[in-house]
This record gives C-alpha cells, structure tokens and sequence, in this order.
C-alpha cells in the first residue's frame, strides 16, 4: 500500500466550477500537509499548508484534513482556465514540515474549460 | 527577493558520464532537499542537506549518487556513471524550517 494516494485524473472541469481534489494516507505519523502547484515543465509552488485538522481558507482555496480519516482535501472556488495544472498533495512526520523529506501524492491533472 | 535558482535547467549526457547539478537556496534559508520526478511520477525525496552536514540520505540510491553543500557556494547533486534510468527532473527544494520552497528544475536526459 502506497504511503499517499491520489488519484491523476485527468479532471475536467467547466470555468467557474469548483473543483475538490482529494489524498488519502496510510502513514498516522503525518502531521504537516501541504498542497503545491505545478505548471507543466516547471517547479511545484506551494499554494497551502495545515497541520490541525479542519478547514482553512485563503482566497479561493480551501484546504481540509481530516486525521481521523487521513484523508486531506483541496478545494478551489471560482475556477479559472489559469487553474489548469497538476496538484500535488505533500505531507511531513514534522511539525512545519521543513525539518523533514516531504512524501508526495502523484499528483492529480486538473483542466479548466473555458 | 530571489527564489531558489537551480542550473542548468536542462542538462544532456552519455551513458558513463558525470552529472553536476546546482541548487543555490533562497536568501536566509539553511536547509536543502533534493527531489527526483521520473516520468509519470511523483516528487521523491532523496536528500536533506544542512551547511556542510547531509541530515537524511535516506532516498538516495546506494550507488553513484551523492550530495554535498559546502560552507560557502551552492549545494550539488552528483550523479556518476550517468545510465538512461536517471532520466529524470530533479528539484530543489530550501527553507528555514519553514514550509519547503521549490526551484525550477534541472531536466537531465541521458542518451
């Protein structure tokens, strides 16, 4: 069993939809989630960073994670074709995240139709 | 404020030869990490690097690879003997404890 799942897609989506993207672990040590964004060919850019269980927000994201059921959630209002790109869920045994190798999902394609 | 620069970003060898890739941190950071993405896969991690120390080596491959960052410069990944499976993009990544913070890249092909 893969210590992260995600599931690759490709997820197509209409312009304006939201759009939730989801990774489940099997590892209880994990205590840092993040979730990154890559454009094609080029470097992951971190979009968002938890480590509590529960929601948080910032601007038309909305990162969950839920511990009981290690199961982690991306949410994206108000979806624009500037969206389209591959997210990678990443979690960390550390607090922080920064003191430790990061464990990445695969990654899920997501596509925006205009 | 200048992110974490990698170079070259695109880098092409032979079957036998040496690889050098090159990761300088963003401006304050101290921690480094390299990161393999083979084709169809996911970011994995091979290396964590403080100034002059290796902290966790544990996703390096036994042969060929190694690691450094030396007090002054910037951290190198080396990979000897270079073979097709190593075909891959490597990412560095750097913080300062902080949430990790990514380059852009080296593509390194192996013919």
């Amino acid at each position: 069993q893969k210590e992260v799942e995600q599931d690759p897609g490709p997820l197509s989506v209409p312009e304006g939809a939201i759009v939730s993207l989801n990774c489940t672990y099997s590892n209880s040590a994990f205590q840092y989630f993040m979730w990154y964004r890559q454009y094609s060919r080029k470097g992951p850019e971190l979009l968002m960073y938890t480590y509590s269980s529960g929601n948080k927000e910032d601007g038309r994201f909305t990162a969950q994670v839920d511990k009981s059921s290690k199961y982690i959630s991306l949410f994206i209002r108000d979806s624009q074709p500037s969206d389209s790109a591959t997210y990678l869920c990443a979690m960390s045994e550390v607090t922080g995240g920064g003191a430790d190798g990061l464990t990445f999902g695969k990654g899920t394609h997501l596509i925006i139709q205009p | 404020n200048a992110g974490v620069m990698q170079n070259p970003r695109h880098l092409v060898r032979r079957r036998g030869q040496e690889a050098r890739l090159r990761c300088s941190p963003m401006k304050g950071h101290s921690h480094v990490y390299w990161y393999r993405q083979l084709p169809e896969e996911g970011l994995k991690f091979m290396v964590y690097l403080q100034k002059e120390n290796i902290i966790d080596e544990s996703g390096m491959p036994k042969e060929r690879f190694s690691a450094e960052f030396p007090k002054e410069g910037p951290s190198i990944l080396r990979i000897q003997q270079v073979v097709r499976g190593d075909s891959a993009a490597y990412f560095c990544a750097s913080s300062s404890l902080e949430t990790q913070y990514f380059g852009p890249g080296t593509r390194l092909l192996v013919l």
